[in-house]
């Protein structure tokens, strides 16, 4: 069992819609939640920061993490076709400590 | 947010010579950067962590003398992908964290280098 479980998509929604990405994971010890955004052959872009449970709001995008089910969401209203990307979720222990990314959902918002 | 520069963005090479990718941060200093790889439609792999001042710390089977890293100082790490072959083309990606700020494990991505040896 991989420590980041991530479904890969596509997930293809038209312009406007609510978007919900997920990642679950294993190790209780996370504690630190990350949501990046990449775009094809672009490096990863940083969009949310949270620590521990709860949520975080900035702009059209949203993050939950729910420690107790380790369950982490990331939600984009209104989604726009500049939304298409591959979002990655990601989480660590600590600060000084690497990474764990899950595979990353490939999102498409059409027109 | 906190800029990570790489360089080169893409590279091109023949089979057997080696290439040199750079890692800057530009408007933060980092003890510790991090070099990952992916390939196509896949996430992230960590190869390794570059700390300034001393060697670097490989991931269990990255090989160390075919990546070399070299940490020379806050701000700049260089990775060395030596003798290349076709099997090593790929994505790779560096990133950084701010010291400065909270120690709170949010890292920040440079562009990526895309390697193609012939």
């Amino acid at each position: 069992q991989k420590e980041v479980e991530q479904d890969p998509g596509p997930l293809s929604v038209p312009e406007g819609a609510i978007v919900s990405l997920n990642c679950t994971y294993s190790n209780s010890a996370f504690q630190y939640f990350m949501w990046y955004r990449q775009y094809s052959r672009k490096g990863p872009e940083l969009l949310m920061y949270t620590y521990s449970s709860g949520n975080k709001e900035d702009g059209r995008f949203t993050a939950q993490v729910d420690k107790s089910s380790k369950y982490i969401s990331l939600f984009i209203r209104d989604s726009q076709p500049s939304d298409s990307a591959t979002y990655l979720c990601a989480m660590t222990t600590g600060g000084g400590n690497k990474l764990t990314f899950g595979t990353g959902t490939q999102l498409k918002v059409e027109l | 947010g906190a800029v990570v520069s790489q360089h080169p963005s893409w590279v091109i090479c023949k089979s057997g010579t080696s290439v040199k990718i750079e890692c800057r941060s530009l408007d933060f200093q980092a003890t510790t950067m991090f070099w990952y790889r992916q390939f196509p439609k896949q996430s992230l792999m960590l190869m390794a962590t570059s700390n300034e001042g001393s060697k670097a710390t490989y991931e269990q089977g990255v090989e160390k003398d075919k990546f070399l890293i070299n940490h020379a100082s806050l701000t700049l790490s260089t990775l060395t992908v030596t003798s290349a072959h076709p099997e090593d083309s790929s994505f790779y990606i560096c990133s950084a964290r701010d010291l400065g700020g909270a120690n709170t494990g949010e890292l920040f991505f440079g562009e990526g280098s895309r390697l193609t040896v012939l």
